[in-house]
């Protein structure tokens, strides 16, 4: 598994974009990336997935550089519901079961 | 859109006491786990449970734990003597194919043992 290391926290105001970057020197050619977001007392939600380049989806962009070694969520124009924990996952469902493997994440609050 | 779904939402028990928390998985799922988050720390990692078997456990879950999907629908975990330490929120989660991340949780049972 690869290891992750994201910021502790961050601070933003509502109508800005948010980055969060998540390292992952070690990640395995196999490996994806993945990133889920969870709320107070809430289950967490899968955001976004991606191996190289950029993806969008309705609610973020990831960016992934050539070499892999980091991702970047953004968040565009967060609102003070964007306020929750959001968690970088690292590897490759086949290679060891398909277990989820939390790290502590990001927690991202939204101010007005 | 289809969603896991989880009973119930709160359970007091005692210690000593054996709990049952309850999912229904997305109906046509074929992956089933069980995660537990104490609170203020990580989501951990129980168990997952494919073609009524298990497919992989964590240290966490001892012989005091025991998962079953007894109908077409429901996916159980049981605590046969739950401890103190057993305090937590359990999120049951499924997904369709066994490679790839995307899973999908439930809201949660908080369970306080007392």
């Amino acid at each position: 598994l690869a290891k992750t290391t994201q910021p502790i926290s961050m601070d933003s105001y509502e109508g800005q974009e948010v980055n969060i970057t998540c390292s992952h020197n070690n990640i395995a050619t196999n490996d994806y990336i993945t990133w889920y977001q969870q709320f107070p007392s809430q289950g967490p939600r899968f955001i976004i997935q991606g191996y190289k380049t950029k993806v969008t989806n309705e609610v973020a962009s990831l960016f992934i550089p050539a070499d892999r070694k980091s991702s970047t969520l953004s968040l565009p124009r967060v609102s003070l519901s964007d306020t929750a924990v959001y968690y970088c996952l690292v590897g490759d469902g086949a290679e060891y079961g398909n277990k989820l493997v939390f790290g502590a994440g990001t927690i991202l609050r939204v101010k007005s | 859109e289809p969603e896991v779904t989880q009973t119930p939402s709160h359970q007091v028990t005692q210690m000593g006491q054996e709990v049952i928390l309850r999912c229904v998985p997305i109906s046509n799922h074929l992956y089933f786990y069980w995660y537990r988050q104490i609170l203020g720390q990580k989501v951990e990692f129980l168990v997952s449970f494919y073609n009524n078997e298990i497919s992989e456990k964590s240290e966490i879950f001892d012989d005091q734990f025991s998962v079953e999907r007894p109908d077409g629908s429901n996916f159980t975990l049981k605590i046969r003597s739950t401890k103190l330490e057993d305090s937590a929120m359990y999120f049951c989660a499924s997904n369709q194919r066994k490679t790839g991340y995307e899973q999908y949780f439930g809201p949660g049972t908080r369970l306080t043992v007392t």
